[in-house]
């Protein structure tokens, strides 16, 4: 069956470190690998995608790097922020005709440590 | 981005009753999405609401137990049916937007006695 994992639960850092997180999928056929960040009592919040023809998409502070040989994803976050401090999901999307399913893994939860 | 907001943002319940749980967009959206997110859990697709059709659910999720109005192209309900504590969840509305990205509600947190 397809699964969407992480290798990590739960991730530590000291402000100003640089954070990196993991995630292993299994389903080849996904187009698009996305990072969500959800805070405490709040929705998923779009952080950076990255197209599965691509291996690496930057943003600001943040960088996404995608190995399909080895299907694994992380997301890398610079000069990391107690505001930094949420669950953080991989999810694969995958187009269903017109629109495009989520299916999410199991989530992060990143402290920063000031 | 869209702007979505949920209704309620929390309830109790007792087993056996239904709760509604509304989600609305400040601006058309042609696809909404319910996602159910069960205590330290990941998310759960429930089902696809598109607007002019019934909704298209996930395996394992069935309209009898979640029926969904999708009534125009800014609003949207999940009914909650015939409750028990294994529906104690948060649930997630959300919107698609331009290629794959979606836009998430705040969520209701739901309890079941």
């Amino acid at each position: 069956g397809e699964s969407v994992g992480l290798h990590l639960p739960t991730l530590s850092v000291q402000e100003g470190d640089n954070s990196i997180i993991n995630c292993a999928y299994s389903n080849s056929a996904s187009d698009y690998f996305i990072w969500y960040k959800q805070e405490s009592g709040k929705g998923p919040q779009f952080i950076i995608d990255i197209r599965s023809n691509m291996d690496k998409r930057q943003g600001q502070r943040v960088t996404v790097l995608l190995n399909k040989t080895v299907k694994h994803l992380s997301l890398q976050i610079a000069a990391t922020q107690p505001g930094d401090s949420a669950v953080y999901f991989c999810a694969e999307a995958r187009s269903g005709g017109s629109n495009y399913k989520l299916t999410f893994g199991k989530g992060t939860l990143l402290t920063v440590n000031p | 981005s869209a702007v979505i907001s949920q209704k309620p943002s929390r309830d109790i319940c007792q087993r056996g009753t239904s709760l509604t749980i509304q989600c609305q967009v400040d601006s058309q959206v042609t696809m909404m999405f319910w996602y159910r997110q069960q205590p330290g859990q990941s998310l759960t697709l429930i089902a696809t609401a598109n607007q002019g059709s019934e909704a298209t659910y996930e395996s394992g999720f069935v309209i009898d137990k979640f029926p969904i109005s999708r009534p125009n192209l800014t609003f949207s309900t999940l009914t909650v049916s015939n409750m028990s504590p294994e529906d104690s969840s948060i649930y997630l509305c959300s919107v698609g937007a331009s290629g794959n990205e979606q836009f998430f509600g705040p969520g209701t947190r739901l309890t079941v006695l």
